[in-house]
């Protein structure tokens, strides 16, 4: 069955270090892959997404992300970070049929020391 | 432009009671749709989905159940309502190929607050 791996549950990180969020997924062939961040009691914003091509993609508010496709990872990278990106991060995969059901990991909370 | 909407924002229900929540997108037509669900601590688990007017799709077996009476409306309904029914509940749409917007990705509305006492 397709799962997605979040292995960090809390994440804290000083203003201004740089940030790195894990994601591996399991999966029979390459899906679409997506980054969402969540602020407390709020929906879903999408951050970036990679559905095929350059492995390395940007996002918004400076966030980018690296496909490895030999890994299955999909792993969310800031190299700054401010106090304004303290959330919730998920990592989830869509299949690529008919339905593009998403599938989530359990989510990463970044807390951000000043 | 295209938007979503879901009502209420937030709901206290005690246990037992029916439920209702709404789920309704402008802008587009015929919209896959899809219910979430976000347990307290936990991630995103998909419920429901929908291809088209009265066509849905239950992802795991529970206490609920789903409806589109109309072609931009979803309904997540319950008869009697379980304290594990609590929860943040999203609504998401994907727009059908051939629109200029990513057919490949969902846009989620704004969320449901849940809490069954």
């Amino acid at each position: 069955a397709q799962s997605v791996t979040q292995p960090d549950i809390h994440i804290t990180v000083s203003e201004g270090a740089s940030l790195e969020l894990r994601c591996n997924y399991s999966y029979g062939a390459t899906p679409y892959l997506f980054w969402y961040v969540q602020s407390p009691g709020q929906g879903l914003q999408l951050l970036l997404k990679y559905f095929s091509g350059d492995t390395l993609v940007q996002g918004i508010k400076g966030f980018e992300a690296e496909f490895k496709r030999s890994q299955s990872s999909f792993n969310l990278r800031k190299p700054s970070v401010h106090w304004s990106d303290a959330a919730e991060y998920f990592c989830a995969v869509a299949l690529r049929n008919s339905s593009y059901k998403l599938i989530f990991g359990s989510g990463t909370r970044l807390l951000v020391r000043p | 432009s295209q938007t979503i909407h879901q009502w209420p924002a937030t709901l206290v229900q005690p246990v037992g009671s029916p439920l209702s929540l709404e789920c309704t997108v402008e802008g587009t037509s015929n919209p896959n749709l899809y219910w979430y669900r976000q347990a307290a601590g936990r991630g995103l688990q998909l419920l429901f989905y929908s291809v088209g007017i009265g066509q849905i799709s239950s992802e795991v077996p529970q206490n609920l159940s789903a409806s589109r009476p109309q072609d931009r409306q979803f309904i997540l309904s319950s008869k009697k309502l379980l304290l594990s029914d609590s929860g943040f509940y999203l609504c998401a749409w994907r727009p059908i190929p051939g629109l200029p917007i990513p057919y490949n990705e969902q846009f989620f509305g704004p969320g449901t607050r849940l809490t069954v006492l």
